[in-house]
């Protein structure tokens, strides 16, 4: 099993939807968690980070479920400029930073 | 302009060339990590440093030599490459290895696209 999944995609939305992603790991000793955003040929940059009581920025929300090892992001009011792949990180206590394969999004006109 | 710089941005090499990645990162972190990714396929995490010392290995092939002088710079020494190094190579940084805080977060530069004829 590897050590962060996420959903297939790719999604496609129109613009105004709310879409979510999820994301699984497999280490119940991770500690920290992210999601990153990545532009096609760009590096990934850090879209937000996840803490244990859930955390929103803007049309962004975060949520972590420590007990079934699950992290969601969802996003509302769906944006053209939100076309990406989004980018699920884990990492625990002196451990690498260990990124999910991603979920690329497709917001349509 | 993320604080960690890569260059060159965009290179081409023949297999019997020797080339160098190189990234300086202008953020006071003491982690600098070096990330590959293929198309269509998830980052590797290739090499990682903390405080001027390699930490971690990750089974790359000795093709690859990385060297980090100073916790502000980190290179990438590349000879004899093969056509299925052909990717782009991904710096970055973090505050350091061990907080788990969710503060420390990796920053990544720009990126430096090989290809590998």
């Amino acid at each position: 099993r590897k050590e962060v999944e996420q959903d297939p995609g790719p999604f496609n939305v129109p613009e105004g939807a709310t879409v979510a992603f999820n994301c699984t790991y497999s280490n119940s000793a991770s500690q920290s968690f992210f999601w990153y955003r990545q532009d096609c040929r760009k590096e990934p940059k850090l879209l937000m980070s996840v803490y244990s009581s859930g955390n929103e920025d803007g049309r962004f929300t975060a949520q972590l479920n420590r007990a079934s090892q699950y992290i969601s992001l969802l996003i509302r009011d769906s944006k053209l400029s939100d076309s990406a792949t989004y980018l699920c990180v884990v990492r625990g206590y002196g451990q690498n930073f260990v990124f999910g394969p991603g979920t690329r999004l497709s917001v349509l006109p | 302009e993320t604080g960690v710089t890569q260059t060159p941005r965009h290179l081409v090499m023949g297999m019997t060339n020797k080339k160098s990645l190189k990234c300086e990162q202008h953020l006071g972190h003491n982690a600098m990590y070096w990330y590959k990714q293929s198309a269509k396929k998830p980052l590797e995490l290739m090499f990682v440093y903390s405080l001027e010392e390699r930490v971690e290995n990750n089974s790359v092939p000795s093709r690859f030599s990385p060297e980090c002088p100073n916790s502000s710079h980190l290179f990438l020494h590349l000879h004899t490459l093969q056509p299925e190094d052909s990717a782009l190579y991904l710096c970055a940084s973090s505050q350091d290895r061990a907080s788990y805080s969710g503060a420390n977060v990796l920053t990544f530069g720009a990126g430096s696209r090989l290809t590998v004829l």
